[in-house]
């Protein structure tokens, strides 16, 4: 069974600095992955999806990786901003599955 | 292109009442989907149709939810009777194909906040 873990569950950084969050997933048999956006009491907001035969994407400040063969992702946010504070979930694209969610790592970006 | 339509954005219930949630998927979408996202966790999945049949049901309370999506494009999904641990952020989500194909990507609805009193 195909287990989504995110790494860490809060962050908290000053204005300006870069960060990584974490996601590892427990079966490589995966399509794809995609990291969202969530703010509180909100919908989901894609950020970026990898297929399974990327190794990383690009939109803006954001960067992520995928390594299938560790079970590995990572979101790369450069010069953090106050506005990036929310909760960021990794999820994976598994044949005969929906979505399998990691719980979100809470991002908080002090001015 | 309009995204995903949920209604209502917020229900307060008492417990033991029923509730019903609506979802319009992006048009054209022949997947979609109903998630449950208890608060601290990430979402997980209630049910999946495709068209208007359904293909994963199994983690459904089917004692008390259910969901329908009439001609392949509306669903609504109801909880009859509520219970405390409902409360929960219902989420919708269609896609273009079914789960495990490729450009099966998943968009979301800005979901249904529920509290069970």
């Amino acid at each position: 069974k195909q287990e989504v873990t995110q790494i860490p569950a809060a962050l908290s950084v000053p204005e300006g600095e870069n960060l990584v969050l974490n996601c590892s997933f427990t079966d490589s048999a995966i399509y794809n992955l995609q990291w969202f956006r969530q703010d509180p009491g909100k919908g989901l907001t894609s950020l970026l999806l990898i297929q399974s035969s990327q190794r990383e994407q690009t939109s803006g400040r954001l960067n992520a990786s995928l390594d299938k063969s560790s079970g590995r992702s990572t979101l790369y946010i450069a010069a953090s901003q106050p506005g990036d504070s929310a909760t960021y979930l990794c999820a994976v694209y598994q044949a005969g599955t929906a979505l399998i969610f990691g719980k979100g790592t809470t991002l908080s970006v002090s001015s | 292109e309009a995204g995903v339509a949920q209604s209502p954005r917020y229900k307060i219930i008492e417990k033991r009442q029923s509730v019903a949630f609506w979802c319009n998927p992006i048009s054209g979408h022949a997947t979609l989907y109903w998630y449950q996202q208890i608060l601290g966790q990430g979402p997980k999945l209630l049910i999946q149709f495709q068209n208007n049949g359904v293909v994963d049901d199994s983690q459904l309370p089917k004692d008390r939810f259910s969901a329908e999506r009439l001609k392949g494009v509306d669903s609504t999904l109801k909880i009859q009777p509520a219970k405390l641990e409902d409360s929960a952020v219902y989420l919708c989500a269609s896609s273009l194909r079914p789960t495990g194909e490729v450009n099966n990507e998943q968009f979301f609805g800005p979901g249904t906040r529920l509290t069970v009193l």
